[in-house]
């Protein structure tokens, strides 16, 4: 069955460094997310994406944060200068509809030192 | 402004019983998307419902069905024939239907006891 796979699955950085999460969705989806997760909280969304442009995004994603899709499978989030608050579980889902089912990945643990 | 809302944040329940879950949410739009996900201690999100608002019946997976009142805006799901194995974080969330964007709540963690 396919799955959204993100890779790592754990990156630790020092504050102020960036960092970009990787994720490869479902190869027939249209749209993709990335969320995130503070420990104990609930998940948080960030970002949608669809046709190569940002088609929603949170108050969270702010000009320190930028998707992309490189290269017709991955989509990536980076984080251009990490604080210690960024530290969380991110998430990447995909969906062939905009309002259907998203399937999600198993989660970056992001750790800011 | 839309917001879910899940008011019990822990839950427990002995197995092979049934437990039901709550939640409640708030939008002005009609044309909404509603879902429950599961989170395992493993952390990946896995959907166990889901519901399109503008039908009548309730959804129904196996062991797992919802109980939709639209005009009370409360979309609870119910567990028969609790699992250990359905010891988890449970997530509601819903999507409108012309914006690409999920809203969560804030989550009920079910201990389902042998």
């Amino acid at each position: 069955e396919p799955e959204v796979t993100q890779t790592p699955s754990h990156q630790v950085t020092q504050m102020g460094q960036e960092v970009i999460l990787r994720c490869v969705p479902i190869s027939n989806h249209l749209y993709f997310y990335w969320y995130r997760q503070i420990l104990g909280q609930k998940v948080e969304f960030l970002v949608s994406f669809y046709n190569n442009e940002i088609s929603e995004k949170s108050e969270i994603f702010d000009d320190q944060f930028s998707v992309e899709r490189p290269d017709g499978s991955n989509f990536t989030l980076k984080i251009r200068s990490t604080k210690l608050e960024d530290s969380a579980m991110y998430f990447c889902a995909s969906s062939p509809e905009s309002y259907n089912e998203q399937f999600f990945g198993p989660g970056t643990r992001l750790t800011v030192l | 402004a839309q917001t879910v809302t899940q008011s019990q944040p822990e839950m427990s329940v002995q197995e092979a019983e049934t437990v039901t879950l709550s939640c409640t949410y708030d939008t002005s739009e009609n044309n909404n998307y509603l879902f429950w996900y599961k989170q395992p201690p493993s952390r990946q999100m896995i959907l166990v419902i889901r519901q399109e608002a503008y039908k009548q019946q309730n959804a129904t997976e196996n062991r797992f069905s919802v109980n939709f009142q639209k005009a009370a805006k409360s979309f609870s799901l119910k567990i028969s024939d609790s699992q250990l194995g359905d010891t988890a974080m449970y997530f509601c969330a819903f999507v409108l239907y012309n914006f690409n964007k999920f809203y969560f709540g804030s989550g009920t963690k079910l201990n389902v006891k042998p």
